[in-house]
């Protein structure tokens, strides 16, 4: 499995952007980028995905380095409820993994009032 | 959209037991997916379900074993239960894996 590196921890203050990185070099041409995000007692939530292109959607937008070995997710308006575990994830759709999501240790974002 | 629910919330067993954990799919998805999650790390793939197949299978022991049935509910099972199989057991559900996969809020597992 294609491998991605998050920080450990990030800090942010309500309402304000925010920037979260990951490092993925050894992305294959068809690795999908995904993010989700878990907050505390529940399961992981879908928050964004591509392939090569930036994505916006209605939770938050993806920006995907040209050479595709980075990407950055980013909340344009932080709130008390973004508070969560970020996963960045490289999903392969053929194969024997199909299905597989692979999560690491994930991004853990606190939001300050 | 009902979203995915799974049962029980909580579970106590002792070792060597078996245990079964069951998931409702988001209606219309017809692939679940069963991850486990150790404290304090992120959730790893057990298997995945299409149309009442097994089609992806992450590197876990044949004592996990599931089942979809045709309204593609599902049932996770695990026989002779170990110490280290505590966890948090979260479902996982999609039309396709594109659109991204709803979780549920998991079964919490404690072998004793």
């Amino acid at each position: 499995d294609a491998k991605t590196t998050q920080p450990n921890s990030m800090e942010s203050n309500e309402e304000e952007p925010v920037h979260l990185p990951c490092n993925h070099s050894t992305i294959s041409g068809t690795d999908y980028i995904h993010w989700y995000r878990q907050l505390p007692s529940q399961g992981p939530e879908y928050v964004i995905h591509g392939l090569t292109s930036n994505v916006n959607n209605r939770m938050a937008s993806l920006a995907i380095a040209e050479d595709r070995k980075s990407s950055t997710l980013i909340l344009h308006r932080a709130t008390l409820r973004d508070a969560a575990v970020y996963y960045c994830i490289l999903y392969n759709a053929g194969g024997t993994s199909y299905g597989k999501l692979t999560f690491g240790q994930g991004t853990i974002l606190t939001v300050h009032p | 959209e009902t979203g995915v629910t799974q049962s029980p919330t909580h579970l106590i067993k002792t070792r060597g037991q078996q245990v079964t954990l069951r998931c409702s799919s988001q209606s219309g998805h017809n692939t679940v997916s069963w991850y486990q999650q150790a404290l304090g790390q992120g959730p790893q793939f057990i298997f995945q379900y299409y149309r009442e197949e097994e089609n992806g299978r992450g590197n876990f022991p044949p004592r996990f074993s599931g089942l979809q049935f045709p309204n593609y509910s599902s049932e996770l099972n695990v026989n002779a239960l170990e110490l280290d199989d505590s966890a948090l057991y979260l479902c996982a559900s999609s039309l396709t894996v594109l659109q991204g996969y709803t979780f549920g809020s998991g079964t919490r597992l404690t072998v004793v």
